[in-house]
């Protein structure tokens, strides 16, 4: 069964410090896996995406992830954060068994110090 | 402009009385879904439908229905709405050939008193 874990609920940096979000997922098949992003009161945007080409994926706004078969992780990163990061992230995975479904983590909020 | 429309954006309604709410893309994708979201509990699917009259539960189905009588479209139904169901709604459409993302309308935060 595919699952996805955000093992953060909450982080706090300060801007112009790295960020770093975690994700663990768990897929039987070679998965899909996603960023999205959802600034308040908005919906949600894809930041980023991994389907089975380069392991390190750039995203939008700086971010990037790598994948890891042998970790099952997909963390998120952005060298220097801004105001603008302020917001909820979500890891998503998906793959050929589920056909498509996409199976959400909780959710990391994400706040920056000025 | 590829996109997704949900309308209401917002609903303030009374237990019991029913309502619909609408979904609408224009990328002509087979497969589109329903999720609430809740705080702390991410989003969890509804229901999902994998091309024209072809629907299935997702993870937390009760209380609600959908049709899928043309491909464009996908609402959500509740028939008798209860507090329970007071949530933030998204729709979301993506093509069936998998390996790539979902595209999410704006929302509709449903309040029922």
């Amino acid at each position: 069964a595919q699952s996805v874990t955000q093992l953060d609920s909450h982080v706090s940096v300060s801007e112009g410090t790295p960020v770093l979000l975690r994700c663990n997922y768990s897929s039987s098949y070679s998965p899909s896996l996603f960023w999205y992003v959802q600034h308040p009161n908005k919906g949600l945007q894809l930041l980023l995406k991994y389907t089975s080409a380069a392991t390190l994926v750039k995203g939008i706004n700086g971010f990037e992830a790598e994948f890891k078969k042998s970790e099952t992780s997909f963390h998120l990163t952005k060298p220097s954060a801004h105001m603008s990061d302020a917001a909820e992230y979500f890891c998503v995975v998906s793959d050929l068994e589920t056909g498509n479904q996409f199976y959400f983590g909780t959710g990391t909020s994400l706040t920056v110090i000025p | 402009e590829a996109q997704v429309t949900q309308n209401p954006r917002y609903l303030i309604t009374v237990t019991g009385k029913k309502l619909t709410v609408t979904c609408s893309q224009n990328m002509n994708h087979e497969y589109m879904s329903w999720y609430r979201q809740d705080p702390g509990l991410g989003l969890r699917q509804i229901y999902y439908s994998m091309n024209v009259e072809v629907t299935d539960k997702g993870d937390v189905p009760e209380g609600y229905k959908v049709s899928r009588k043309e491909k464009r479209n996908f609402p959500l139904i509740l028939e008798s709405p209860s507090p329970n169901q007071t949530s933030l709604y998204f729709c979301a459409s993506s093509p069936q050939t998998g390996y790539t993302e979902a595209f999410f309308g704006q929302g509709t935060r449903l309040t029922v008193v």
